[in-house]
């Protein structure tokens, strides 16, 4: 059974850089048939795209996140990561991973989510 | 790129029919059929619930069907229960090979 499960430091300092990781178990992310990425919600509001990468190496992101967002990938270990620099208040969300088939809207399977504050 | 438009809410009695629009442009959702729907219930993953318009999953009620007209996708929940009380999000494709979500809308079950 695919699970997804986020994981990383809760507390963030502002300026500083939020670093995630996505273990996934049972299926390898080096499937040709998926891509997988993170969604992130602030309290109380929307779900927002983030960034999803394609096993080849292709990714792409939320052009507002761009220049401050890389995902990136250790097959040996099933799990992708992202990082997010330069960090302010307005970073503070539930960042949940998932999964979404290829040439498909498909996004079928979701982590639990992490909440991560940005303070001081 | 510009989030979705979706109601901020839409109500319903048990039993009814309701509809929740999701409007694009011709650069998401009136170029593509990549088009799904989410429900999140308070605390808790979101749950997909259409994909490519108008496809149900596995396991999901057929009470819940998606269209699409143009720039503007829908999500029709009939025969609602008190269970479907929760937000549901859109989301779609687009041309700039990003994905765009819809601001979210919250059902409620009267």
């Amino acid at each position: 059974q695919l699970q997804l499960q986020e994981s990383g430091p809760g507390l963030v300092k502002p300026s500083e850089t939020l670093s995630l990781t996505c273990t996934v178990s049972g299926l390898s992310i080096s499937s040709s048939t998926y891509n997988w990425g993170w969604i992130r919600q602030p309290p109380g509001k929307g779900l927002e795209w983030v960034g999803n990468f394609y096993y080849r190496g292709s990714t792409n992101y939320n052009p507002s996140l761009k220049s401050r967002v890389t995902i990136s990938v250790d097959t040996s270990k099933n799990q992708f990561f992202l990082e997010l620099n330069f960090v302010t208040a307005a970073d503070t969300a539930v960042y949940y991973c998932a999964r979404r088939g290829v040439a498909t809207s498909n996004r079928d399977s979701w982590g639990q989510g992490t909440l991560v504050i940005v303070s001081s | 790129q510009s989030a979705l438009t979706q109601p901020a809410s839409v109500s319903g009695a048990p039993g009814q029919s309701i509809t929740i629009s999701c409007t694009g442009t011709s650069s998401d959702v009136g170029r593509y059929n990549y088009v799904s729907w989410y429900q999140q219930h308070p605390g808790k993953a979101p749950k997909l619930m259409i994909y490519d318009v108008s496809n149900r999953p596995s396991g999901v009620s057929n009470r819940f069907s998606g269209s699409k007209s143009g720039n503007t996708a829908s999500l029709t929940i009939s025969g609602l229960q008190a269970e479907d009380e929760a937000d549901y999000y859109c989301d779609s494709y687009t041309t700039s090979s990003t994905w765009v979500f819809g601001g979210g809308t919250r059902v409620t079950v009267l």
